[in-house]
């Protein structure tokens, strides 16, 4: 199994909404990460973790906080966004915690804002 | 913030005919990984090429590096409409350890 499942597909709150992102992998790879990707844009790291600890917090505002259940899952809870935070948000994993190795990224989430 | 430009930012072509795209960034890095993106979708890991390396192929796929010039061109060969996509580079620097993407290169095939 090579693959990396987001879920909702879609997601549409309102700025006092309260919403999470999940994110699972089943490969035994050890680092997760989110990007932020607006249109046109590249991918932008928000959150990476390594060994269910986080590791990087590319400053992000803190209405994301991102969480690591388990070696298998990521969560990215949402509290309080802005029109602005809309956009496709995608989670990758890399092997045995290795960070320079390539990343298998999900579909991603496309998150709209109201 | 961004270490990879990429050139062209647009690019179409007829099916058949050969896409090549180039990337230069600015610090020393540890690889540089090339990733496609088809719209609105996630990205699919295409080919690494360590810092020690010149040049890698894989299936129509050819990549090269050139350190000194702290530059990397991607060549596909023999396109397809299939190979539609936005592809961007990424290099990983042990200085910063993470991923930083390019801007990216959109490729039009036309049928």
């Amino acid at each position: 199994d090579t693959e990396v499942t987001q879920t909702p597909k879609h997601l549409v709150m309102g700025m006092t909404n309260k919403k999470s992102l999940k994110c699972e992998q089943h490969m035994g790879h050890r680092a997760m990460y989110w990007y932020k990707q607006k249109a046109k844009k590249p991918p932008e790291l928000m959150f990476v973790y390594s060994y269910e600890k986080l590791s990087i917090n590319e400053s992000v505002p803190s209405r994301f906080s991102p969480e690591c259940p388990n070696s298998s899952l990521l969560n990215l809870h949402l509290h309080a966004l802005q029109p602005e935070d809309s956009a496709l948000y995608l989670c990758a994993s890399s092997q045995e915690g290795q960070l320079s190795y390539e990343q298998y990224f999900g579909p991603g989430t496309r998150l709209t804002v109201t | 913030s961004q270490q990879g430009e990429e050139d062209p930012q647009a690019l179409s072509i007829q099916e058949g005919e050969n896409a090549t795209m180039n990337c230069s960034y600015k610090t020393s890095i540890n690889n540089l990984q090339w990733y496609r993106q088809n719209s609105g979708r996630g990205l699919v890991h295409l080919i690494l090429i360590r810092s020690n390396e010149r040049e890698k192929h894989s299936g129509r796929l050819r990549v090269t590096l050139d350190t000194s010039k702290k530059s990397s061109s991607l060549l596909i060969t023999a396109s397809r409409a299939a190979d539609t996509a936005s592809y961007f580079c990424a290099t990983w620097m042990d200085s910063s350890y993470k991923l930083i993407f390019g801007s990216g290169t959109r490729l039009l095939v036309r049928p």
